[in-house]
């Protein structure tokens, strides 16, 4: 059973533009939500990450929108760049416990 | 070191075969991770090791793999008798302590069975 469900599996954008990822999940004891950035032959790296007391937080052009009472959260990349090209994985957990990944989308920003 | 050393970065093996794979943490972590990575499947949890507790083997998909952490530092994961359906990226994480943010994930290595 997949914990958290993530959409798209993959999104193709142009430079400049906001590719939005998308994540579900069900369990409600989950407090911690990071999402991991992989390029090709590394592994995931933490990209950014927030807790269910905010409903946004943002890192330079990375931002996560959260909603609670929906149980979803996503991921929106501002002025989208070639280098972010990559493979974005959403996560889940009770802080301190096991992550449960969402199964990817591969990114890819057109110059 | 300054991040997490997994080695080899590939490995084809036949059919048959066992397999160990092989993880070094960040100095210091006293949390380790195992997950496997296969095609469209996202990263899936096989086992973790904290400090000197018993690990949490839940995740081992049977029981031809296992692991151990000699010294609260390296890691092997044995797969015994691979099967076809093995073949995945195996990726060890560490992280300072179960309460901190965030896993520093190794590069990663690559398991052909054949």
């Amino acid at each position: 059973q997949q914990q958290v469900k993530q959409s798209p599996q993959s999104l193709i954008v142009q430079k400049g533009g906001i590719p939005i990822i998308n994540c579900a999940y069900e369990n409600t004891a989950f407090d911690y939500f990071p999402w991991y950035q992989q390029f090709p032959g590394k592994g995931p790296a933490l990209l950014i990450a927030i807790r269910p007391d905010v409903s946004e937080k943002k890192e330079g052009r990375f931002t996560i929108s959260f909603n609670k009472s929906a149980k979803q959260f996503s991921l929106h990349i501002m002025d989208s760049q070639p280098g972010d090209s990559a493979t974005y994985f959403c996560a889940a957990s009770i802080l301190g416990n096991n992550l449960f990944f969402g199964t990817g989308t591969r990114l890819t920003v057109i110059p | 070191g300054a991040g997490v050393s997994q080695s080899p970065s590939n490995k084809v093996t036949e059919k048959g075969k066992d397999v160990e794979l092989r993880c070094d943490p960040i100095s210091g972590h006293t949390a380790l991770y195992w997950y496997r990575q296969s095609l469209g499947q996202g990263l899936e949890f096989l086992i973790y090791f904290q400090g000197n507790s018993a690990p949490d083997k839940s995740g081992l998909p049977s029981d031809r793999f296992s692991a151990e952490r000699t010294g609260g530092s390296v890691s092997t994961l044995t797969i015994q008798r691979t099967q076809q359906e093995d073949s995945a990226v195996y990726l060890c994480a560490s992280i300072k302590d179960r309460a901190g943010n965030g896993y520093t994930f190794g590069s990663g290595t690559r398991l052909t069975v054949v």
